[in-house]
Order: C-alpha cells, then structure tokens, then sequence
C-alpha cells in the first residue's frame, strides 16, 4: 500500500525557515518523481514544486523560487522541502504527491502537513 | 506559464442530473490534462488522467473530453458522494504544473 506521510509543518513568523519531509513507503519511491503542492486555508490546489526519480531535475512555482529549495533522498524513501524567507501568504497544507511514473500527473497524495506563517 | 481557467466556479445541482466541468488552457497542451476530486478536509483523488483516461475504480459515470486548450470532465448521473471539489491539472512540462481555480458541485 502507498503512503504518504509528510511532518515539519508548524507556526513560523515571517521570514524564518522551516523544512518539511515526506516519508514514502509502499512503492519503488526511487523510480518516481515527486511533487509538493499547497492549499491555503479555503482555497484551490496550488503546485508549489517537483522533482525528477533522481533529482537531476527540478521545477519550482514562481511564487516560492528562489526561497523554497525540493531535495530528495531515494535511499531514505524522503521527500523534502526546505522553505526560507517565510512570508504569510505560503500559510497553507503542503501536500507530498506521487507522480504516475515523470508524466505530471499524481497518483497518490499524503494527508498535508500545515504550515503558519505568522507573527 | 501555462494558465488555466475552470468554470464555473461554483455549480448546484441535482442527484441524478448530468454536470458539465470545463476547463480551459493559456495555450495549447495537447492532452496533457488530469482531473481531481477533493471533498473537505481530504487529500485530492485522482479521477481521469491525458484528458480522457479513467483511473482504474473510478465509477464509469465520469468521463472527461477534450484536447489542445478546451477540456470537460461530465458526471453523467450526480450521485451522493459526488458533490465535491473538482480541479483540473496542466501536465505539458511534469516539472511546471498549474491547477485550475476549481469547481464545488454543491446540492441544489
């Protein structure tokens, strides 16, 4: 069974960092790539950023490039995004999303971890 | 950047009648298109994926059509468990993704 467990959100202010992880399990998590997508509170899905099977490549939203860093580890099954330079508008759910194989499309999706930006 | 614009953004309707999801895209993306599913306080579900193609236990009753920058998901028959959240997905570039706003398919 695939599963998505995705930890790190929490209350940040303004400005500062924090790093989210997902733990994969259930699937050759080396074969795939991943994706990190946000909610904010009562709003739509919004893609925030991807990474390929082997992190030789990487794309990024507008919204967060240049602040929000995606990195992989296939041998520890983990997913991560390191956020710097906080600001309340990135207050959302991230979401840690299974692609179908590298076509864009995911298959799976954790349950969110939450992320506050306030002071 | 690829933009795409659902409608509506808001839709009432009826156990049993057929509803019509259309979503519209900045610039061509031949059919590379997926359609979601949310219902509060869950993670999105995958229902059709290259514009067309039914994920494996989704009900028959949704179908999703199109290509190029105009696409549709249809719900033939609304059942219960379908009023949710539904949203559309460009995948042209699997590194550079963009979702539509979304439509709530509330009960009439």
């Amino acid at each position: 069974e695939v599963q998505l467990v995705e930890s790190g959100g929490g209350l940040v202010q303004p400005g500062r960092s924090l790093r989210l992880s997902c733990a994969a399990s259930g699937f050759n998590f080396a074969d795939y790539a991943m994706h990190w997508v946000r909610q904010a509170p009562g709003k739509g899905l919004e893609w925030v950023s991807g990474i390929s099977w082997n992190g030789g490549s990487i794309g990024y939203a507008d919204s967060v490039k240049g602040r929000f860093t995606i990195s992989r580890d296939n041998a520890k099954n983990s997913l991560y995004l390191q956020m710097n330079s906080l600001r309340a508008e990135d207050t959302a759910l991230y979401y840690c999303a299974k692609d179908s194989y590298s076509y864009g499309y995911s298959d799976y999706w954790g349950q969110g971890t939450l992320v506050t930006v306030s002071s | 950047d690829i933009q795409m614009t659902q409608s509506p953004s808001t839709l009432s309707a009826s156990v049993g009648d057929r509803v019509t999801i259309t979503c519209r895209a900045s610039q061509s993306i031949n059919n590379w298109l997926a359609w979601y599913q949310q219902k509060p306080g869950k993670a999105p579900k995958l229902l059709i994926y290259k514009a067309s193609s039914l994920v494996s236990g989704v009900p028959s009753r949704f179908s999703g059509s199109g290509s190029g920058t105009e696409f549709t998901l249809t719900i033939s028959s609304l059942q219960p468990d379908d009023f949710a959240t539904y949203y559309c997905q460009q995948y042209n570039n699997y590194l550079l993704l963009t979702f539509g706003g979304g439509t709530k398919v509330e009960i009439k």
